[in-house]
């Protein structure tokens, strides 16, 4: 079955700490993106990337960066510079970066620091 | 700048009807709309263009008013399924003029749709 996985569900960080939060594609989508979701917000873009090895910043690319060496994967780094990075993180990718199509969203990662 | 939901929360019986609206300050190219249950990721249900063309959800409806920069979405004769919170995410042409870009998502609406 074509989708996007995001691993591990639940991660637990102590605070200082890097940690790298996965998303993988097996529906041939050339665009990808990251978005942090906090309770009772609507979805924030962190990083969006529209063909492999490039990638542009989104509204919060504070504190956190990314890769996209192959199509399939657009792994996110939540660095210790991000001063709050408890939230539910949310992967999607679309068929490319045209605005028409929509986005197909992972399960999410819910991110908490100790 | 995000759009701006209203109203922030509807609660209905089942078989009642609820609109939900999407406003923007930029001029829009497209209108999307997602819907979330609690923990889970947002499922797609509509694209809205400028120009009219629609794709969409089959029991759900939806407008979209270019002048005013709005968007509606119309759920008739709601079910329990229905419940969760709806988002819209707009999107502008960027500065040269083609349709790439980034999607910015509204605060949300949360629909509870009781027996």
């Amino acid at each position: 079955d074509g989708g996007i996985t995001q691993s591990p569900k639940y991660l637990f960080r102590k605070e200082g700490q890097n940690v790298t939060l996965s998303c993988e594609q097996n529906l041939n989508h050339d665009a990808m993106y990251w978005y942090r979701q906090d309770p009772g917000q609507g979805l924030r873009l962190i990083y969006y990337s529209q063909i492999v090895n490039d990638f542009q910043k989104g509204d919060i690319a504070e504190g956190y960066s990314v890769s996209r060496e192959k199509k399939e994967s657009f792994p996110l780094t939540v660095t210790s510079a991000q001063k709050n990075p408890t939230a539910f993180y949310l992967c999607a990718s679309s068929i490319d970066g045209q605005s028409y199509l929509e986005q197909f969203f992972g399960p999410g990662t819910r991110l908490t620091v100790l | 700048q995000q759009p701006v939901q209203s109203p922030q929360a509807v609660i209905l019986r089942e078989g009642e009807d609820a609109v939900i609206n999407c406003s923007s300050s930029k001029a829009l190219y497209s209108v999307h709309w997602y819907r979330q249950k609690h923990g889970e990721a947002p499922v797609f249900l509509m694209i809205l263009l400028k120009g009219g063309e629609q794709k969409g959800h089959e029991k759900i409806s939806a407008s979209f008013n270019e002048k005013k920069q709005q968007s509606s979405l119309y759920l008739t004769a709601s079910q329990l399924s229905y419940s969760g919170t709806y988002f819209c995410g707009t999107h502008s042409l960027n500065a040269g003029g083609t349709s790439y870009g980034k999607l910015t998502f509204g605060q949300g609406t949360i629909l509870t749709v009781h027996p």
